[in-house]
């Protein structure tokens, strides 16, 4: 399958528990940071951002965390459901430049 | 409608040959870019063009050329495949200036035989 041999970082949780998938960024410069969703066979998607004078954002059942003294991102997404099951990635990007540095991507598997 | 579109979906050709990807999007994006996504999902950017202008080119080989008819199309043409050109090519926009999401398309998948 598409999936052989990735040896990505891979979180398996049961539906309706809580996750939480972490992310080192690389820039202390980097001032704009995104989740991105990636299903099997699809583009990345669009979740949830930050700018850098923020440590925590809100939206629909995802949360976002940013620690700049450690470069640290984090997502939390309530009440997983099978549907979250997909490779997540943070970008980060530095004020002047519009394109987004990727982190190496985290499998979440969610059983029903 | 679709918002980033990219063609074709599925690309298998062999070694040696000639190659375009054709991406369009229709969201009025002034910015639009080419990622490759290795086997292991790695994403790195290859190319980012404003406006029909190249503002970053990566360590990308020579034989990959973008071409920007038009602020609404980015295409990516690749000269003499080789074995390790295998990957997805995503193509994706933005609106101009900075600390802004980018939009993906579908994807590519290349494979070189």
């Amino acid at each position: 399958g598409e999936n052989v041999g990735l040896h990505l970082p891979t979180l398996s949780v049961q539906e309706g528990d809580n996750s939480i998938i972490n992310c080192a960024y690389s820039n202390s410069a980097s001032d704009y940071f995104i989740w991105y969703k990636q299903e099997s066979g699809k583009g990345p998607q669009f979740i949830i951002d930050i700018r850098s004078n923020m440590d925590k954002r809100q939206g629909q059942r995802v949360t976002v965390l940013l620690n700049k003294t450690v470069k640290h991102l984090s997502l939390q997404i309530a009440a997983t459901q099978p549907g979250d099951s997909a490779v997540y990635f943070c970008a980060e990007s530095l004020s002047g430049y519009s394109t987004l540095t990727f982190g190496k991507g985290t499998m979440l598997l969610v059983s029903p | 409608d679709t918002a980033v579109s990219q063609t074709p979906k599925y690309l298998v050709t062999q070694m040696g040959n000639d190659k375009s990807i054709k991406c369009e999007q229709n969201l009025g994006h002034d910015t639009m870019y080419w990622y490759k996504q290795d086997s292991k999902k790695f994403l790195k950017i290859m190319f980012s063009y404003n406006n029909k202008e190249l503002i970053i080119n990566e360590t990308v080989p020579n034989r990959f050329s973008p071409k920007s008819p038009d602020k609404a199309h980015l295409n990516l043409h690749i000269n003499s495949l080789e074995l390790g050109d295998s990957a997805v090519y995503f193509c994706a926009s933005s609106r101009s200036g900075d600390l802004t999401e980018a939009f993906f398309g579908q994807g590519t998948r290349l494979t070189v035989v």
